[in-house]
């Protein structure tokens, strides 16, 4: 169970592409879900926090206008990168939280590795 | 910023016991405390969450001491496979996880 998947798994595209990542939990609802990225030999940092039904919160540095996010459902988050650049390539992971509550805690997805040629 | 400090990085054999100790000395009284796994170009996998004393799942064992200012994962019988990336959160689960560098274990055969 807690299943989360990311689609795609990775992509290329050219400068100045929007690339639209896909973070969805498979077999329970989830209200909140997380946006992360991941430099190669680093920790993850987190990108912003989506919330369905509403507008989701950024983190101190991160562009709310090059990193939209939309949480439709409770099952289903976007980010989209608009305008890539070569210094938007990363790692992108996503979470998920369940709408049960209670203790539990955080299922990530296998993550998005996005190249900016 | 990260709430836990971890070692960066232990060594271990085949067959061993491996213990991992993170320090959360600002730990609030609702955070509980969850251990993921990382391996290269996969997202973090949950491993286990405990609040106090002693929580064992098939994988793994924590051990949080009463003043939970830290707590220590306990791998037993380590194997190849569990070189990985660990890292150590505090939360209420409610709240945006915060990673610090996280544990770089290497098992040697």
């Amino acid at each position: 169970g807690a299943v989360v998947s990311q689609h795609p798994s990775r992509v290329i595209c050219k400068s100045g592409t929007s690339v639209k990542i896909e973070c969805r939990s498979l077999d329970f609802q989830a209200t909140t879900m997380f946006w992360y990225r991941q430099f190669p030999k680093q920790s993850l940092m987190l990108m912003a926090t989506s919330n369905e039904g509403s507008k989701a919160t950024y983190e101190q540095g991160v562009e709310k206008d090059k990193f939209l996010i939309n949480h439709a459902s409770l099952t289903l988050s976007t980010l989209t990168v608009t305008s890539a650049h070569p210094e938007d390539s990363s790692f992108y992971i996503c979470s998920a939280l369940s709408s049960t509550g209670g203790n539990q805690p955080q299922h990530f997805g296998d993550g998005t590795r996005l190249s900016i040629l | 910023l990260a709430k836990t400090t971890q070692p960066i990085s232990m060594d271990s054999y085949e067959g061993q016991e491996v213990n991992i100790t993170c320090s959360h000395n600002n730990i609030a009284t609702n955070d509980y405390i969850t251990w993921y796994q990382q391996f290269p170009s996969q997202g973090p996998r949950f491993i286990i969450q405990g609040y106090k004393t002693k929580v064992t799942n098939e994988v793994a064992s924590l051990f949080i001491p009463a003043d939970r200012k830290s707590s220590t994962l306990s791998l037993p019988r380590v194997s190849l496979s569990d070189t990985a990336v660990y890292y150590c959160l505090v939360g209420d689960n409610f709240n945006k996880f915060y990673f610090g560098s996280g544990t770089k274990l290497n098992v040697k055969p």
